[in-house]
């Protein structure tokens, strides 16, 4: 059981490069999640998608594109990369209901320069 | 806008030692999960409550949650050095779609 997949686990970008960050589950979960982790300030929400065909914008939306792609797959865009998105993203999972855990991804340490 | 704000941010003990970290809300939630995260991982799941005042036991850790459900403890008893990580707080959000994280105890536990 693969759980969340995320590809690639590391990237280095000029800035304003694009680039897509894939994330799979094999989970059958509606609501899947992409975070970006810096030090000292936990998770933050980028964006969110509860369900396939629908995405919503989490806390720090700016400078991403997402897709859900199908139930299984949801992808996040960088279209212009700048030094400050430069952190480690992950991709999760769950099920939409009370207290479900968050299955995460290994992680994608992006750095822009 | 519901916050969590965990204390302390960092936390370093010799093996052996109890420690405690907090988590703390003026928000009420529906749930409480801890994580704990390793270097190069992504988070895992230690455990959930969502009963006011409950307490959980996983084999020397301690969860609580508050009466009121706005905040949360982690007690470790007699720390080992496999308990190094950064350990997380999420809440349950209303609409179930959402977690709201805390930004984490990093503890390192020397040997």
């Amino acid at each position: 059981n693969a759980g969340v997949t995320q590809t690639p686990k590391f990237q280095v970008l000029k800035t304003g490069q694009s680039m897509t960050l894939q994330c799979a589950q094999d989970m059958n979960h509606n609501s899947m999640y992409w975070y970006r982790q810096d030090p000292g300030m936990g998770l933050r929400l980028i964006y969110y998608s509860a369900s396939e065909g629908t995405t919503d914008k989490g806390e720090v939306p700016n400078g991403y594109n997402v897709s859900r792609l199908n139930k299984r797959e949801f992808s996040l865009r960088l279209e212009s990369a700048a030094p400050s998105q430069t952190s480690v993203y992950f991709c999760a999972s769950r099920k939409t209901s009370p207290g479900a855990e968050a299955f995460f991804g290994q992680g994608t340490r992006l750095t822009v320069v | 806008t519901q916050l969590l704000e965990q204390s302390p941010q960092f936390l370093s003990i010799q093996e052996g030692e109890n420690l405690t970290v907090y988590c703390n809300s003026s928000s009420v939630f529906s749930s409480l999960q801890w994580y704990r995260q390793e270097p190069g991982e992504g988070p895992v799941l230690l455990v959930t409550v969502v009963t006011g005042g409950e307490v959980k036991k996983l084999k020397r850790l301690t969860f609580q949650f508050g009466d009121a459900r706005k905040d949360s403890s982690l007690h470790i008893t007699a720390a080992q050095t496999g308990d190094t990580g950064l350990y997380l707080c999420a809440g349950g959000a209303d609409s179930n779609y959402q977690l709201i994280w805390g930004a984490g105890t990093k503890l390192i536990i020397k040997p």
